[in-house]
C-alpha cells in the first residue's frame, strides 16, 4: 500500500518555540492531505485539510495562525506549530488520500506514523 | 456531515470471532465506509473498505445491510496482539471539499 511519512516522531520543545512536523507522500502524489491531533484515550481530531497549491481549510475553532500549514508540492505537506505551549502537546497524525477510480469518495486514507510533541 | 456512532469498548478471548458494529445513519449515496485499526502511539492502519452486501479480505470481513445505514467488522479468531481501536470512517462532504471526521472508535481488549 502507499506508505505515508512523518518526521519526526517525536520532538520535546520549551514554551515559546516553534516545530515543524513533516508529512511525506513516499510512493503516491497526494493533492489532499490532512492533519489530526490526538489526545491520549482520545479519538482523532480534524485540524485542517491541506490542498497542494492552495490555503488550508481549518476547522472550527482550529486557530490558523498557530497550526501554520503549507502544502507546497504533491508529496510534502508541514504543519508548523508556532508559540508553542503545554497545552499543544499532543500526537498529530497527517493522512493522505489515495484516489481509486479517480473518485473521491472512495479514496482510501493513509496515515503517518504521528509526531508527538511536548511542550515543556 | 455523516456521523459515526460505534460502542465505546468491547472484550473478547483469543479464539473468539469479534463483530463491531458501526451507525452512520446519516451516509451520503457515493459514500464508501472504511475501518482502521489503531495501536498506541501509532497511526491508524487500513484494514478494509465497502460499499454494500459483503467485503472480505486475508484479515477481516465488512458487513454492510441494503439502507447502508450501519456497518458491522468481522474478526475471525482474534489473538492478544488485535488488542487496539478500531475506528470506523465515512467521509463527509462539504464546503466544497471532501474529509474524515472520527468517531469515538471502538476499544477492544482481547484476553488470554
Amino acid at each position: 500500500g502507499a506508505v505515508v511519512s512523518q518526521h519526526p516522531s517525536w520532538v520535546i520543545c520549551k514554551s515559546g518555540t516553534s516545530v515543524k512536523i513533516e508529512c511525506r507522500s513516499l510512493d503516491f502524489q497526494a493533492t489532499t492531505m490532512f492533519w489530526y491531533r490526538q489526545f491520549p484515550k482520545q479519538s482523532l481530531m480534524l485540524m485542517a485539510t491541506s490542498n497542494e497549491g492552495s490555503k488550508a481549510t481549518y476547522e472550527q475553532g482550529v486557530e490558523k495562525d498557530k497550526f501554520l500549514i503549507n502544502h507546497a508540492s504533491l508529496t510534502l505537506s508541514t504543519l508548523t506549530v508556532t508559540s508553542a505551549h503545554p497545552e499543544d502537546s499532543s500526537f498529530y497524525i497527517c493522512s493522505a488520500r489515495v484516489l481509486v477510480g479517480g473518485a473521491i469518495n472512495t479514496g482510501e486514507l493513509f496515515f503517518g506514523e504521528g509526531s508527538r510533541l511536548t511542550v515543556l | 456531515l455523516a456521523k459515526t456512532t460505534q460502542p465505546i469498548s468491547m472484550d473478547s478471548y483469543e479464539g473468539q470471532e469479534v463483530n463491531i458494529t458501526c451507525s452512520h445513519n446519516n451516509i451520503a449515496t457515493n459514500d464508501y465506509i472504511t475501518w482502521y485499526q489503531q495501536f498506541p502511539s501509532q497511526g491508524p492502519r487500513f484494514i478494509i473498505q465497502g460499499y454494500k452486501t459483503k467485503v472480505t479480505n486475508e484479515v477481516a470481513s465488512l458487513f454492510i445491510p441494503a439502507d447502508r445505514k450501519s456497518s458491522t467488522l468481522s474478526l475471525p479468531r482474534v489473538s492478544l496482539s488485535d488488542t487496539a481501536v478500531y475506528y470506523c470512517l465515512v467521509g463527509a462532504a462539504t464546503s466544497g471539499t471532501y474529509k474524515y471526521i472520527f468517531g469515538t472508535g471502538t476499544r477492544l481488549k482481547v484476553l488470554a
